[in-house]
C-alpha cells in the first residue's frame, strides 16, 4: 500500500503570496494532521481532522486554513506568506483521531518563501 | 512551544557502540513517542509507550518512561551507520476535540563507520 503522499515536493514563493499544499492519507485513514517543522526545530502542529470535520487546531494564525474532503484527502493553505513560513510542512494521518493512534508521516513539502 | 526537550542536542559515536537520547517533557501524558527523521524528510514512528508502562522494546531499541521525573529515554544498542538521523520525541494528550503530537527539539544522531 502507498504511504502518505504530499504534493509539491519543493515550492518557492514570495512574500505576500499564497500557497496550496496537499496530502493524501493511507488509505483507510480517515484522519489527517498538519505540522510545520522549521529548520533545525522539532515539528509543531498545526490542525487536525477527522471524518472532514476540524478536530483540533494549533498555535497559527488565521493565515492558515485547511480542508479535508470526502476521499479523505486534505489541503493547506496559506495566506499572505511571511519569510517566517519558510519550513517543511508535513502531513501525517492515522485511521482515526484520539490518544495513541500512530501517525504516519508523509515526505513533506519544503516551502521557501523569498 | 515544544513540549519536550531532547538531551543532548547532538550525538557522535562510532558503529557498534550503544546510542542514550533523553527527552524531558512538562505536562501529564497519555503516552510518548519516538520518532526518527532521516535528513529533513518524513517522520518514521519507531515505538511508542504508554505512561503505565515504564519500559519498552522493538528490536535494537529499548525505551524507558519515568512519569515522576517526566522523563524518557531512548537507546539503540549496536548501531549501525543507517541509524545516522534525527531522533524525536513527541507526547500524546488527549485534548477537549481530538489529538495532537508535541514534539520535543530532537536529537541528531550521528553514526560513523
Amino acid at each position: 500500500d502507498a504511504g502518505v503522499t504530499q504534493s509539491p515536493t519543493h515550492l518557492i514563493k514570495t512574500r505576500g503570496q499564497q500557497v496550496t499544499l496537499r496530502c493524501s492519507p493511507i488509505s483507510g485513514h480517515k484522519s489527517v494532521s498538519w505540522y510545520q517543522q522549521v529548520l533545525g526545530q522539532g515539528p509543531q502542529f498545526i490542525f487536525q481532522y477527522y471524518e472532514k470535520e476540524e478536530r483540533g487546531r494549533g498555535n497559527f494564525p488565521d493565515r492558515f486554513s485547511a480542508r479535508q474532503f470526502p476521499n479523505y484527502s486534505s489541503e493547506l493553505n496559506v495566506n499572505a506568506l511571511l519569510l517566517g513560513d519558510s519550513a517543511l510542512y508535513l502531513c501525517a494521518s492515522s485511521t482515526r483521531t484520539g490518544v495513541g493512534e500512530t501517525q504516519y508521516f508523509g515526505p513533506g513539502t519544503r516551502l521557501l518563501v523569498l | 512551544s515544544q513540549q519536550g526537550e531532547e538531551d543532548p542536542q547532538a550525538l557522535s559515536i562510532q558503529e557498534g557502540e550503544n546510542a542514550t537520547m533523553n527527552c524531558s517533557y512538562k505536562t501529564s501524558i497519555n503516552n510518548l513517542q519516538w520518532y526518527r527523521q532521516n535528513s529533513g524528510r518524513g517522520l518514521v514512528h519507531l515505538i511508542l509507550i504508554r505512561s503505565n508502562e515504564r519500559e519498552k522494546h522493538s528490536g535494537r531499541l529499548r525505551v524507558t518512561l519515568d512519569t515522576s521525573k517526566k522523563s524518557s529515554s531512548l537507546l539503540i544498542t549496536a548501531s549501525r551507520a543507517a541509524d545516522t538521523a534525527s531522533y524525536f520525541c513527541a507526547t500524546d494528550a488527549w485534548e477537549t476535540s481530538g489529538s495532537r503530537l508535541t514534539f520535543g527539539e530532537g536529537t541528531q544522531l550521528t553514526v560513523n563507520p
